[in-house]
């Protein structure tokens, strides 16, 4: 079993829709988590961290169940520009470790 | 620019070269991370360093793959004698440790794009 893994995507949805993205961790030692998203032949970028309470920005609305150990993405509104794929990402060891899923590619149709 | 900063953007070589790849991390940081990614695959742990001292290395990293930082600022990638599996981006990252257990997020460089042939 790999230590992330995310819906396998593709996710095509019409502009507007409202899509999640779900992602697991197998460490129960994990203790940070980020969503970052790339672009086509691009490096990632930092879209948000998830922190244990839940939190917001904009559209964006990220979820973490450390029972379950499950985070979650929610895009609502969604916009051409939001077409890449979402990477979920888990720290552990305060910093020194970072492990990628395979990320979640979504486009988004006019 | 102070973000990350990697060259070449792009490398061909043909199998059985060695080639050398650069990466330039955001000043103040003091972690230094490299990945791999193929294509449809999320960035795979090659190694980290803390300043000048590499403390991890992934089994991904064969006996052909080594990489230094010797002033704990630039590093330097080198893979020899490369193999057509070996075809991939190679993606330089750093981040900040703080006080205590802070620490930054990665911040990514454009990365290397190596074709071997």
């Amino acid at each position: 079993r790999k230590e992330v893994e995310q819906d396998p995507g593709p996710f095509n949805v019409p502009e507007g829709a409202t899509v999640a993205f779900n992602c697991t961790y197998s460490n129960s030692a994990s203790q940070s988590f980020f969503w970052y998203r790339q672009d086509c032949r691009k490096e990632p970028k930092l879209l948000m961290s998830v922190y244990s309470s839940g939190n917001e920005d904009g559209r964006f609305t990220a979820q973490l169940n450390r029972a379950s150990q499950y985070i979650s993405l929610l895009i609502r509104d969604s916009k051409l520009s939001d077409s890449a794929t979402y990477l979920c990402v888990v720290n552990y060891n305060y910093g020194q470790n970072f492990v990628f899923g395979p990320g979640t590619r979504l486009s988004v149709l006019p | 620019d102070t973000g990350v900063s990697q060259n070449p953007r792009h490398k061909i070589t043909k199998r059985g070269q060695n080639v050398t790849f650069r990466c330039d991390p955001i000043s103040e940081h003091n972690r230094l991370y490299w990945y791999r990614q193929t294509l449809g695959q999320g960035p795979e742990f090659l190694t980290y360093f803390q300043n000048e001292a590499q403390l991890e290395k992934s089994r991904l990293l064969s006996d052909r793959f080594s990489a230094e930082r010797p002033k704990g600022s630039f590093s330097t990638l080198e893979i020899q004698r490369t193999e057509q599996g070996d075809s991939a981006m190679y993606l330089c990252a750093s981040s900040l440790e703080g006080s205590g257990v802070k620490f930054t997020p990665l911040h990514f460089g454009n990365g290397t794009r190596l074709t071997v042939t």
